[in-house]
């Protein structure tokens, strides 16, 4: 099992909404990843979480609140978003210890906040 | 992590190769070229890495120069599904504790 599947696929919410996008993988990698892609920008890292523990926050507003609760599942929770929150949010695994730092991506959550 | 400086786009004709240039100048010896690419809303997809040596997979081949400060990706025989946009990166292999940095890329258009 090589895939990263992430849930839902597409998500509107009203900015008073809490909601959460879900991120799984089964391929036993200890390092996950939330990215944020805009419209024809490239992905921009918010959160890595290795062995469960947040490592790096690049400065993400407290409204994104990741969560890493084992290590195959990494949520992000969602609250008083912003309509330019609006984006395709990607999350990506690794295996810490290979050798050939490749990540893996799944197909991502496109969100709409109106 | 180094930065990458890539052409924004690119055309080329189904059936022949495509070779993606990447400039990369200020890489430090630990870390290695990626190549990712993304197909329109999609997450994006690993190609292939090297460090010093060419490298080739059922995907892509990846040629480094010897100074390492430049490198080209070719898909041989592009195809229309390999439009899409094309990530060189270049970062230490080793570690999760640094993630990938995204420049801009390449998008490359397959003609028909």
């Amino acid at each position: 099992d090589t895939e990263v599947t992430q849930t839902p696929k597409h998500l509107v919410m009203g900015m008073t909404n809490k909601k959460s996008l879900k991120c799984e993988q089964h391929m036993g990698h200890r390092a996950m990843y939330w990215y944020k892609q805009k419209a024809k920008k490239p992905p921009e890292l918010m959160f890595v979480y290795s062995y469960e523990k947040l490592s790096i926050n690049e400065s993400v507003p407290s409204r994104f609140s990741p969560e890493c609760p084992n290590s195959s599942l990494l949520n992000l929770h969602l609250h008083a978003l912003q309509p330019e929150d609006s984006a395709l949010y990607l999350c990506a695994s690794q295996n810490p210890r290979g050798n050939t730092g490749e990540l893996f991506f799944g197909e991502g959550s496109r969100l709409t906040v109106l | 992590d180094a930065k990458t400086t890539q052409p924004p786009s690119m055309d080329c004709a189904e059936g022949r190769a495509a070779n993606l240039p990447c400039n990369h100048s200020t890489i430090s010896g630990n870390e290695y070229v990626y190549w990712y690419r993304q197909i329109h809303s999609q997450g994006p997809q690993y190609i292939i890495h090297g460090l010093k040596n060419n490298e080739t997979n059922e995907m892509a081949s990846l040629i480094i120069t010897e100074d390492r400060k430049s490198s080209t990706l070719i898909l041989p025989h592009a195809t229309l599904r390999d439009t899409a946009v094309y990530y060189c990166i270049v970062r230490e292999a080793d570690t999760g504790r640094r993630a990938l940095t995204f420049g801009s890329g390449t998008r490359l258009q397959v003609q028909p």
